[in-house]
């Protein structure tokens, strides 16, 4: 079973800098099945990244993703008030059919 | 535009069962596969169920597997969950989403909660 291991936590940023989130999967798995997620309260899931590095439609390109192998990462380059939220990355596997990591919390510091 | 509108949710008793609905529009239903995710209060998304767009596959987490229901009426662009025994670690909102090519999911509904308590 895959296991997705986001860090950190929870990161505390201020508006207008850089965001780093890591997301390590157990073992390797395809860069074209993992994804990244956007979650605030109350509302739905947002789909951002897919691939491992496509923009979701809509998405802006403040966010970016990368990686391969068992290490993904999500950035998003300077960040605006909105940005702040629960993020997810997400893999398709086998048994779980999907899995998601934990969540990184973004925080404003 | 797409929207997905889920339905159903509520408090229910433990070994108890609930049947949530999920209305879609907005796209070619009976083209996608379509999914249930849920979030536990204070926890992380967790994948529950898939079924194929003609239904032929169907897949479910081991946490519900046997108890939960996943089904779809493309005549009527809806998704259903039957959810029989309840447990109290069901407890979460769960949302309905939509399957891409790419395994991940574009779009999601607001959620319905489902509470399972004495």
């Amino acid at each position: 079973e895959i296991v997705l291991t986001q860090s950190p936590g929870t990161l505390s940023l201020s508006p207008g800098e850089r965001a780093t989130l890591s997301c390590r999967a157990s073992q390797s798995v395809s860069s074209s099945y993992l994804a990244w997620y956007q979650h605030k309260p109350g509302q739905a899931p947002r789909l951002l990244i897919h691939g491992a590095s496509s923009r979701a439609t809509g998405i802006p390109d403040r966010f970016s993703g990368s990686g391969s192998g068992t290490d993904f990462t999500l950035t998003i380059s300077r960040l605006e008030p909105e940005d702040f939220a629960v993020y997810y990355c997400q893999q398709y596997g086998s048994s779980p059919m999907y899995i998601f990591g934990q969540g990184t919390k973004l925080e404003i510091k | 535009e797409v929207q997905l509108v889920e339905s159903g949710g509520g408090l229910v008793k433990p070994g108890g069962s609930l049947r949530l609905s999920c209305a879609a529009s907005g796209f070619t239903f009976s083209r996608y596969s379509m999914n249930w995710v849920r979030q536990a209060p204070g926890k992380g998304l967790e994948w529950v169920s898939c079924i194929s767009s003609g239904s032929m596959y169907i897949y479910y987490a081991d946490s519900v597997k046997g108890r939960f229901t996943i089904s779809r009426d493309n005549t009527k662009s809806s998704l259903y969950l039957q959810m029989n025994s309840l447990r109290a670690e069901d407890t979460a909102v769960y949302y309905c989403a939509r399957l891409t090519a790419m395994e991940s999911f574009d779009y999601w509904g607001q959620g319905t909660l489902i509470t399972v308590s004495s």
